[in-house]
């Protein structure tokens, strides 16, 4: 069965802090995503790479960025968390014409 | 600019009932669509899709339809059950030029009200 892993369900850092959301795919997919999810926002791209050590920025980028350097492991990093960035994030591999997503990092930054 | 848009926050239907579910989308280089639904706390998971050179898709419960012209897909829950309350994205995606991006929309939550 193909699986997306995401280390953490849930994270609770300090405003300030560089966080580290790990993502893991089993499915030698080339492409990888990162969302995030607001209520009334729906998923949002972050971030994308499309091969190892590649990547675009998504819609909004800013405060993040991101680190390919395997093909099976694609990691989003806020470099100096911030209250806005408590959300929902989900990572997402690309096979054939859909996504498969992880669980998803319920994060919240206090 | 959104390009798929799903005009309706929430809908609530008793169980046993059909549930339709909307989507627009603005872009015509859209070919390719797709339902995700999503529970509290887990990630998306992949429903049913749609080629643009199909007008409906049926799997089991689950049916959507395409208007192209319109630029328009629904998704048919028939019949709809208690475990189909979740949030349901739209998306779209334009297979030509190598594109990798789904689109989605803000999404719409179902109630099944037993």
């Amino acid at each position: 069965d193909v699986k997306v892993t995401q280390s953490s369900r849930y994270l609770v850092k300090r405003t300030g802090e560089k966080v580290f959301l790990e993502c893991v795919q089993d499915m030698d997919h080339e492409n990888m995503f990162w969302y995030r999810q607001d209520p009334g926002l729906g998923l949002r791209l972050i971030y994308f790479s499309y091969d190892v050590k590649m990547k675009e920025k998504g819609d909004i980028p800013e405060g993040y960025s991101v680190s390919r350097e395997k093909k099976e492991r694609f990691s989003l990093i806020l470099e100096s968390a911030s209250t806005n960035q408590t959300s929902m994030y989900l990572c997402a591999s690309r096979g054939g014409r859909g996504y498969t997503f992880g669980s998803g990092t319920r994060l919240t930054v206090v | 600019d959104q390009q798929v848009k799903q005009n309706s926050p929430s809908l609530s239907v008793q169980e046993g009932r059909i549930s339709i579910l909307n989507c627009d989308y603005t872009n015509s280089m859209f070919d390719y669509f797709l339902w995700y639904k999503k529970y509290p706390a887990e990630g998306p998971t992949f429903l049913i899709s749609i080629s643009s050179i199909k007008d409906k898709n049926e799997d089991g419960r689950f049916t959507v339809f395409l208007n192209k012209s319109a630029k328009h897909l629904s998704l048919h829950i028939v019949p709809s059950q208690p475990g189909d309350s979740a949030v349901y994205f739209c998306a779209a995606s334009n297979s030509g030029a190598g594109s990798y991006q789904l689109t989605f929309g803000k999404g719409t939550k179902l109630s099944v009200i037993p």
